[in-house]
């Protein structure tokens, strides 16, 4: 169990369109989801915290009306990046927790390598 | 806030041995102690986990160590094999509702055959 998948695995846009990314646990019900952004050779850096049916909590420096994330149900939330710029090129990774269920365990999904051309 | 400083960055060994990976963290009130494991153009994996009322954990081939005074935890993979090669990453967090991992920086586990 605790599955959580991504899509889309890998994206192409130009510069200045958007992007949406969508995140979903399979067989739990995920309360809260988390974004992160990683790149290469480096830790995981969290972007954003979203309780489901509640707006997302957005870590310092990341701009929220850039990085808009939807968490419309239990099971599906979705990281949109608005007017896509090179330096958003990087590896979007969600992921899902149900406290209620698995106490203090994050499932991660598999990513989605963003490259803004 | 919660500091979590890994080491080593990069971890190479020959199949069979051992490897440990440590982790230090800095708010005493930190609980939860999760390991995961990420593979390369993969989303990180929970491979094993601590909290803080137990000192050890084993699953097979992996355990986890944790000193609460010291406040450092370990990584602990015994008879290594070429498929254990990748990055693992460690993470603290405090338990209840704020339980956003910090994690540490990484370390690169390569296992030569």
């Amino acid at each position: 169990g605790a599955v959580v998948s991504q899509h889309p695995s890998w994206v192409i846009c130009k510069s200045g369109t958007s992007v949406k990314i969508e995140c979903r646990s399979l067989d739990f019900q995920a309360t809260t989801m988390f974004w992160y952004r990683q790149f290469p050779k480096q830790s995981l850096m969290l972007m954003a915290t979203s309780n489901e049916g509640s707006k997302a909590t957005y870590e310092q420096g990341v701009e929220k009306d850039k990085f808009l994330i939807n968490h419309a149900s239990l099971t599906l939330s979705t990281l949109t990046v608005t007017s896509a710029h090179p330096e958003d090129s990087s590896f979007y990774i969600c992921s899902a927790s149900n406290p209620g269920r698995f106490s203090y365990e994050q499932y991660f999904g598999p990513g989605t390598r963003l490259t803004v051309t | 806030g919660e500091n979590v400083e890994q080491h080593p960055s990069t971890l190479s060994v020959q199949e069979g041995d051992s490897a440990v990976i440590k982790c230090t963290y800095s708010d005493s009130a930190s609980n939860y102690f999760p390991w995961y494991k990420q593979e390369l153009g993969k989303g990180p994996q929970l491979i094993i986990d601590i909290r803080s009322n137990v000192g050890e954990k084993k699953d097979q081939r992996i355990a986890v160590t944790l000193n609460k005074t010291a406040k450092h935890f370990s990584l602990h993979i015994t008879e290594t094999q070429p498929e254990d090669s990748a990055v693992y990453f460690c993470a603290a967090s405090k338990g209840g509702g704020s339980y956003i991992p910090t994690f540490g920086r990484g370390t690169s586990l390569i296992v030569h055959p």
